[in-house]
């Protein structure tokens, strides 16, 4: 199957800072991309919509001068959280699906923590 | 969005079939049955999807009710590391049409499994 990575896997902030994740389909292009968040023992919680070459789309709720989102090329869309703060401390998790397939093929995830 | 139902956790011993159950009576006619699971902090994984017809790969089996309101993801033989968090989900397709599509995650059914 198709994967899908994130980077970083894990990643430690002061509250204020901005922190950035890349999404990258590895072996494949993806017009579109999903970017989720889960907090613990919770279920996903998409939260917009990257596409390439154009604006994201993103979830009722989501603030997006807050989690910026970037798809610049085929294989690479970021996610980037501004001026973080403790309650975006979650796991961000990335998704590609394929035309030529039925199912989405999600990264790793990514754990933020901001201190 | 088209909801699902499902219980929110079930025991099973290793070696055993598991049956996992999912409502979705709100299901459209042209709504996917998708069914992914989570293993402990990773992304999810795509496990098997169906529309009308029961479904076979080499991971499980999903039966769908004849009226489609209700579907059934079958493991035949449970081992240890089908432990996890299994998601019943609706495939809407975008308004735009096309092949991308987004998934709205519900609780999903933790599953347990007993050595």
């Amino acid at each position: 199957g198709a994967v899908v990575s994130q980077h970083p896997s894990r990643v430690i902030c002061k509250s204020g800072t901005s922190v950035k994740i890349e999404c990258r389909s590895l072996d494949f292009q993806a017009t579109t991309m999903f970017w989720y968040r889960q907090f613990p023992k919770k279920s996903l919680m998409l939260m917009a919509t990257s596409n390439e070459g154009s604006k994201a789309t993103y979830e009722q709720g989501v603030e997006k001068d807050k989690f910026l989102i970037n798809h610049a090329s085929l294989t690479l869309s970021t996610l980037t959280v501004t001026s973080a703060h403790p309650e975006d401390s979650s796991f961000y998790i990335c998704s590609a699906n394929l035309d030529t397939y039925n199912e989405q093929f999600f990264g790793p995830g990514t754990r933020l923590t901001v201190l | 969005d088209a909801k699902t139902t499902q219980p929110n956790s079930m025991e099973s011993n290793e070696e055993e079939p598991v049956h996992l159950p999912c409502n979705h009576s709100t299901i459209s006619g042209t709504d996917y049955i998708h069914w992914y699971r989570q293993l402990p902090s990773q992304g999810p994984e795509y496990v098997i999807h169906g529309l009308t017809s029961n479904v076979n790969n080499r991971m499980a089996s999903l039966a769908i009710a004849e009226d489609r309101k209700s579907s059934t993801l079958i493991l035949h033989r449970a081992t240890l590391r089908d432990a996890a968090v299994y998601y019943c989900i609706l495939r809407v397709h975008f308004l735009s049409g096309g092949s991308n599509y987004k998934l709205t995650f519900g609780k999903g059914t933790l599953l347990t499994v007993n050595p």
